[in-house]
């Protein structure tokens, strides 16, 4: 069964303190794996898409990474702006339909 | 830039009302999806549309229809609320079937049943 797990489920930082996300994944051949920023009461907001393993996607802090088993986000001197709930999706290929699998999400709070 | 746009941000209806979400892009994508958003739950998908006039179910159907219509117009129908579907509604675009492109989102409805 295709799956997305991610952690930590919540990640409390200081302004400046770097760390990462982690985004788990078991899919019958990936498509895309996709990582969306949700600031409370609004919708996802498309931050990344990464195709293979290996590829690396960057803005500003951020940093994204792929393996074939798993995905990171990095934050980098992040600040309270940062604030928000990463998700990450995967599109599955095979005889999936290519809808998107979602996380959970990792509630990132970053306090100055 | 993609504009997805739902048209109530939030809703009070009643048990047993009719309910109406209506979600418009701009983009001329061919696909739509409707999911809804509970907390521990993670996005659930509810029904998608690849295409004018189709739909197709997603993982939690039951209670709920869909209509579309027109391309940019995708909107979701809970035929008789009840207090279980209580949440909040997502919509969202993205370019072709079987397209590795991502989907883009609006900003929600969240939408109460008393």
């Amino acid at each position: 069964e295709d799956q997305v797990t991610q952690s930590p489920e919540a990640l409390r930082l200081q302004e400046g303190e770097s760390s990462s996300l982690n985004c788990s994944y078991t899919v019958s051949g990936l498509r895309g794996l996709f990582w969306y920023r949700q600031d409370p009461g609004k919708g996802p907001e498309f931050l990344f898409t990464l195709y293979s393993a290996g590829e690396e996607k960057e803005k500003e802090r951020l940093k994204a990474t792929l393996t074939k088993k798993e995905s990171f986000l990095h934050i980098t001197a992040p600040k309270p702006e940062d604030s928000a709930t990463y998700l990450c999706a995967v599109q599955a290929g095979g005889g999936s339909q290519g809808n998107l699998i979602f996380g959970k999400g990792t509630k990132l709070s970053v306090k100055p | 830039d993609v504009k997805v746009t739902q048209s109530s941000r939030y809703l009070v209806k009643r048990t047993g009302e009719k309910v109406f979400l209506e979600c418009v892009q701009d983009m001329d994508h061919e696909n739509m999806f409707w999911y809804r958003q509970d907390p521990g739950l993670g996005l659930r998908l509810i029904y998608f549309s690849y295409d004018v006039k189709m739909k197709e179910k997603g993982d939690i159907p039951e209670g709920y229809s869909v209509s579309r219509e027109k391309k940019e117009r995708f909107s979701l129908i809970l035929e008789s609320a009840s207090t279980n579907q209580t949440s909040m509604y997502l919509c969202a675009s993205g370019t072709g079937r079987y397209s590795n492109q991502p989907q883009h989102f609006g900003d929600g409805t969240r939408l109460s049943i008393l």
